[in-house]
């Protein structure tokens, strides 16, 4: 069984469009992040979620918001996309706010 | 503020040599250090961590790394590396007591391992 799961694995839309990506862990934790890797390949944190509660939020656009239906979920939902946001976004999770953390396989955004 | 550098940005080698991935850190204050790794086109994997204790930490796949606190650096090294090492290699640092949960990566080190 996958531990933390990702759909879609790809997306392709157009500018302007509004977007959504799925995340779910099944290994019982309680925190959930998402982060975005550029085209270099850099990785940086854009929110976490703890028991329903934001508890990060690293100047993020408000185009993009989390929202988490339950503690095993935290979907990512992107409105109005531009060229920009094209990138792989990641979601991860650890238990209770400790250091280590788990990621799904990625979701590859692309905005034409 | 911490931050993590990551001092080469590819690393060639031949199969069954020696390895080392440098990265060095900066905080304040006392951290946990991490590597993962990203094979092409997939997602990242825990390859180990340092959370306390034993300065010497080994992970999956034959991979070590060793905390060294006076020169702020987790080097990974592997004595002997395979075809199927080749990925990108991210070392990761997080605070104790800060903003829990917020990793701070490098940029990333491209491995790539020919025969």
């Amino acid at each position: 069984d996958t531990a933390v799961s990702q759909t879609p694995k790809y997306l392709v839309t157009q500018m302007g469009n509004d977007k959504s990506i799925k995340c779910e862990q099944n290994l019982g934790h309680d925190t959930m992040y998402w982060y975005k890797q550029d085209s270099k390949k850099f990785l940086k944190i854009m929110f976490s979620y703890n028991n329903k509660e934001l508890i990060i939020n690293e100047t993020v656009p408000n185009r993009f918001s989390p929202k988490s239906p339950d503690k095993a979920h935290l979907n990512l939902h992107i409105n109005s996309l531009e060229l920009g946001d094209s990138a792989v976004y990641f979601c991860a999770s650890s238990q209770d706010r400790l250091p280590t953390q788990y990621f799904g396989p990625g979701t590859r955004l692309t905005v034409l | 503020a911490q931050s993590v550098t990551q001092l080469d940005s590819q690393v060639p080698v031949f199969e069954e040599a020696p390895v080392e991935l440098r990265c060095n850190y900066s905080s304040s204050v006392s951290v946990y250090l991490f590597w993962y790794v990203q094979y092409p086109n997939q997602g990242l994997q825990l390859l180990l961590k340092y959370l306390s204790g034993s300065t010497l930490v080994k992970g999956i796949n034959g991979f070590e790394a060793e905390f060294n606190k006076s020169q702020t650096s987790f080097h990974l090294r592997k004595p002997s590396v395979h075809i199927s090492d080749t990925a990108e290699y991210f070392c990761a640092v997080s605070e104790y007591g800060g903003s829990q949960g917020n990793l701070i990566f490098g940029k990333g080190t491209k491995l790539s391992v020919k025969p």
